[in-house]
């Protein structure tokens, strides 16, 4: 059965640094790892879908790399910013055969310090 | 852009009466879910639906749970007889095609539900 971890849980960093943040499944079986951003009792904004065949995908100052073999995603954002605080979560389709049953991670609680 | 809308933001329930959340998916999209996260926890699949059907659910999704898309925009989750652990948020998403290899879900802003 796929798991999916995030560490770490929660992370505090100075504004304008460059910061990884980790995702690991124990299936490396996958279509795709979706990252996604949650504010603080709001809803869930995609950030990348990284395809299986892709090793990274890009969108801004955010990176995200796959690596199936090992089983990890990486979310690497540059030039980190207040607003940039929120958790991030990953999240990956449940089996090669089902149709969009996401596995989530328990996220990484972002905080950027001005 | 087109997006995912849920309605009500937040509801607030005494235990034991029925609940009807609402989403509206975009427009062109085919395949409709529904999520969960009670506070503190990870998102929960609960159950998809394509072509008036369900076509995948969780054993979360139990008798007291139904789904309905009851015209062409809106898709529907129901509780029919809340209990204290149902609050939660609850996570509507839609998506064009219905395999991972196909693209993403888009998932609306959700519906905070307090059961008392």
């Amino acid at each position: 059965k796929q798991e999916v971890t995030q560490i770490p849980a929660a992370l505090s960093v100075p504004e304008g640094e460059n910061l990884v943040l980790n995702c690991s499944f124990t299936d490396s079986a996958i279509y795709n790892l979706q990252w996604f951003r949650q504010d603080p009792g709001k809803g869930l904004t995609s950030l990348l879908l990284i395809q299986s065949s892709q090793r990274e995908q890009t969108s801004g100052r955010l990176n995200a790399s796959l690596d199936k073999s090992s089983g990890r995603s990486t979310l690497y954002i540059a030039a980190s910013q207040p607003g940039d605080s929120a958790t991030y979560l990953c999240a990956v389709p449940n089996d090669m055969d089902s149709n969009y049953q996401l596995i989530w991670g328990a996220g990484t609680k972002l905080i950027i310090k001005p | 852009e087109p997006e995912v809308t849920q309605t009500p933001s937040h509801q607030v329930t005494q235990m034991g009466q029925e609940v009807i959340l609402r989403c509206v998916p975009i427009s062109n999209h085919l395949y409709f879910y529904w999520y969960r996260q009670i506070l503190g926890q990870k998102v929960e699949f609960l159950v998809s639906f394509y072509n008036n059907e369900i076509s995948e659910k969780s054993e979360i999704f139990d008798d007291q749970f139904s789904v309905e898309r009851p015209d062409g925009s809106n898709f529907t989750l129901k509780i029919r007889s809340t209990k204290l652990e149902d609050s939660a948020m609850y996570f509507c998403a839609s998506s064009e095609f219905g395999h991972p290899t196909s693209g993403e879900l888009f998932f609306g802003e959700g519906s905070r539900l307090t059961v008392l």
